[in-house]
């Protein structure tokens, strides 16, 4: 049985980075079957896909937040992560890690962190 | 980029009723198209794929059709369960959801 599961501050503070790692088990994040990927949702507002990354490294954002994100995969551990740089108050949403097989959607989900942009 | 709509905002409807919501694209995304459905606190839940793919373990109920820039989501008869908040997403190009419809209790 996949899980996927976030970890990482719950608070963060203006113009700092937020860092989160998305443990995966049940699964490989090697296989060549899936794309991983961060999905965010600001508390009562909508979704917004932040970003992906393939095992072999290949990543892909969301060009509005480009500029201030990495994500990273660490097979030896099945993880990948999420860095949002200089975040603001805007950046305080509940965050997803999520997998997708190629050619489909994202079919499997964390259970969400809460992150809070505050001083 | 892509930009997605949905109608209505907000449906109210009772048990039993058949439900449609409309989902469309600012442009073409052949069937490029996803439906989910969260409910509060909770992960969304992927419901249909390319626009018209029942996801596995997904009632029959929930159906799905469209191409191109106009698609639907039907739920045949509503059950107390299906009372959420329903989003489309198109990946043609990268990921967009829409801003999602909240089907409430009439």
């Amino acid at each position: 049985q996949l899980q996927l599961q976030e970890s990482g501050p719950g608070l963060v503070k203006p113009s700092e980075t937020l860092s989160l790692t998305c443990t995966v088990s049940g699964g490989s994040i090697s296989s060549s079957s899936y794309y991983w990927g961060w999905i965010r949702q600001p508390p009562g507002k909508g979704l917004e896909w932040i970003g992906s990354i393939y095992y072999s490294g290949s990543t892909y954002y969301n060009p509005s937040l480009k500029s201030r994100v990495t994500i990273s995969v660490d097979t030896s551990k099945n993880q990948f992560s999420l860095k949002l740089s200089s975040v603001t108050a805007a950046d305080t949403a509940v965050y997803y890690c999520a997998r997708r097989p190629n050619s489909s959607s994202w079919r499997s989900w964390g259970q969400g962190t809460l992150v809070t942009v505050s001083s | 980029d892509i930009q997605m709509t949905q109608s209505p905002s907000t449906l109210s409807a009772s048990v039993g009723d058949r439900v449609t919501i409309t989902c469309r694209a600012s442009q073409s995304i052949s069937s490029w198209l996803a439906w989910y459905q969260q409910k509060p606190g909770k992960a969304p839940k992927l419901l249909i794929y390319k626009a018209s793919s029942l996801e596995s373990g997904v009632p029959s109920r929930f159906s799905g059709s469209g191409s191109g820039t106009e698609f639907t989501l039907t739920i045949s008869s509503l059950q107390p369960d299906d009372f959420a908040t329903y989003y489309c997403q198109q990946y043609n190009s990268y990921f967009t959801f829409g801003p999602g419809t909240k089907v409430d209790i009439k």
